[in-house]
């Protein structure tokens, strides 16, 4: 069966980096884009960004523009998140998805959490 | 960016009731490009329509999408336990793709 499993999060001082990876299985990896998507404590869903099937094409909320790094090894099935100059509005928890379009499968997410 | 706004915010009602949860777009929603999802406390949100009247695989037929341009209405047509959550609606025809701000069904 699809399963996705995020892993990575953690406590981050504000400035500091993680990189977020999300682990594929139970389907051919290299045909679907991937996205990343996040959840605020307590609060809605927001678009983090996505990646096409062979690295492109690549977008970015304007959130995390210039910040974080979406990238994929499709002979790993693997997605990566790659999270830099961190910030207390970051703390979420970070979902992987198949899709860009509509979101079929999701992990279970892997929470971030920006504290001094 | 297409703003999608959810209404009610929170809906009361008892198992064997019919929900209708509904989703407005700022503007028109290219191609009915729109998605409806469920999550539960401590859960991935779960796929339940696309394309705003196509359901995903494995969700019971109680549940129906429909809709076009700006107005969308998810409906649930016989509430069981289960079904008490929140339903996001997302719409992916205009970048950057957006979601609402979310339904939460609970049990009067």
């Amino acid at each position: 069966q699809v399963q996705l499993v995020e892993s990575g999060g953690g406590l981050v001082k504000p400035g500091g980096s993680l990189r977020l990876s999300c682990a594929a299985s139970g389907f051919t990896f290299s045909d679907y884009y991937m996205s990343w998507i996040r959840q605020a404590p307590g609060k809605g869903l927001e678009w983090v960004s996505y990646i096409g099937t062979s690295g492109s094409p690549i977008y970015y909320a304007d959130s995390v523009k210039g910040r974080f790094t979406i990238s994929r090894d499709n002979a790993k099935n693997s997605l990566f998140l790659q999270m830099n100059s961190l910030r207390a509005e970051d703390t979420a928890i970070y979902f992987c998805a198949r899709g860009h379009w509509q979101l079929e499968c999701w992990g279970q997410g892997t929470l971030v959490t920006v504290s001094s | 960016e297409i703003v999608l706004t959810q209404s009610p915010g929170t809906l009361s009602l008892s198992p064997g009731e019919r929900a209708t949860l509904s989703c407005r777009a700022s503007q028109s929603v290219s191609s009915s490009s729109l998605a409806w999802y469920q999550q539960k406390p401590g859960q991935a949100p779960r796929l339940l329509y696309y394309g705003a009247s196509s359901r995903a695989t494995g969700i019971p037929d109680r549940f129906s999408g429909s809709g076009s341009g700006t107005d969308f209405t998810l409906t649930i047509s016989r509430l069981e336990p289960e079904d008490f959550a929140v339903y996001y609606c997302q719409q992916y025809g205009s970048s950057p793709g957006t979601f609402g701000q979310g339904t939460k069904l609970e049990i009067k």
